[in-house]
C-alpha cells in the first residue's frame, strides 16, 4: 500500500537559519503530494501542493520539488522565523481510491529559537 | 465562507460511555473525511463519506465506531463504549470534489480524552 516517511524531529533551529525537511513516498501511480503544517492546538492547514512530476510547490517562502525519480517530495525555506515552529506533515492522495484520501507520513516537529 | 467546523473542541469520556463528534464542511463541500491522530503520530485515514453515503470506510475499526453523513445537519463520527485507547485528535476535512488533488480543508479537531 501507500506510505509516507519524514524525517523525525524535533529540528531545532535558530531564527533565519536555512530548512529541510526529507519526505519520500511509496506509492502506485502519480499521486498528488502535499505538505501540511499543524500549529499548536490547532488543525492541519495547507501549505504547498504539487500534482505532477517536476512540479514545484511554494507558499510563504516554503517550497517543495515532486521527485518522481526519487520518489521524494522534500521542504525547504531559506530563512525561518519564530513563527514557523509548528509540526510538518507530507502526504500523498491515494488516486486509487475514491475521493480524496490522504496519506500522511508521521510528522517533524519544527522549533525555531530566537 | 465559514471554514470546517467541528464540535466539541475537547470532550472528556469515561470508559463504556459514548462519543459523539460533530463535523460540519465548508459551504459547498459534500466529500468529508475523518482523520485520527494518536500522540505524536500522524493522521490515519478512517472514512470518506459523500451526503448520506459511506464511500470508504477502510480506516474505521470494525467495532464501536460508526459514521454518517445524513443529507441535513453535520456529519457525525460516533464511538461507542469508549476505552482509554480512544483518546487521540479526531481531525474532519471536507473537499469540494472527490478528486485527488483537490485540496481538502482541515477542521480543528476534537480532542477526546477517555479517563
Amino acid at each position: 500500500g501507500n506510505s509516507v516517511t519524514q524525517m523525525e524531529g524535533p529540528v531545532t533551529l535558530s531564527e533565519e537559519a536555512f530548512l529541510t525537511i526529507n519526505c519520500t513516498y511509496t506509492a502506485t501511480g502519480y499521486p498528488s503530494l502535499f505538505w501540511y503544517v499543524q500549529y499548536p492546538g490547532e488543525g492541519l492547514q495547507l501549505l504547498l501542493k504539487a500534482t505532477k512530476a517536476d512540479d514545484k510547490g511554494s507558499n510563504k517562502g516554503f517550497e517543495a520539488t515532486y521527485r518522481k525519480e526519487t520518489t521524494s517530495f522534500h521542504l525547504e525555506k531559506g530563512s525561518v522565523q519564530v513563527s514557523d515552529s509548528a509540526v510538518y506533515f507530507c502526504a500523498l492522495s491515494d488516486i486509487g481510491a475514491a475521493g480524496n484520501k490522504l496519506t500522511f507520513g508521521g510528522g517533524t516537529r519544527v522549533l525555531v529559537k530566537p | 465562507n465559514a471554514g470546517v467546523m467541528q464540535n466539541p473542541r475537547h470532550l472528556v469520556r469515561r470508559r463504556g460511555q459514548e462519543a459523539r463528534l460533530r463535523c460540519s464542511p465548508m459551504k459547498g463541500h459534500s466529500h468529508v473525511y475523518w482523520y485520527r491522530q494518536l500522540p505524536e503520530e500522524g493522521l490515519k485515514f478512517m472514512v470518506y463519506l459523500q451526503k448520506e453515503n459511506i464511500i470508504d470506510e477502510s480506516g474505521m475499526p470494525k467495532e464501536r465506531f460508526s459514521a454518517e453523513f445524513p443529507k441535513e445537519g453535520p456529519s457525525i463520527l460516533r464511538i461507542q463504549q469508549v476505552v482509554r485507547g480512544d483518546s487521540a485528535a479526531y481531525f474532519c476535512a471536507s473537499s469540494r470534489k472527490g478528486q485527488g488533488n483537490t485540496e481538502a480543508f482541515f477542521g480543528q479537531g476534537t480532542r477526546l480524552t477517555v479517563v
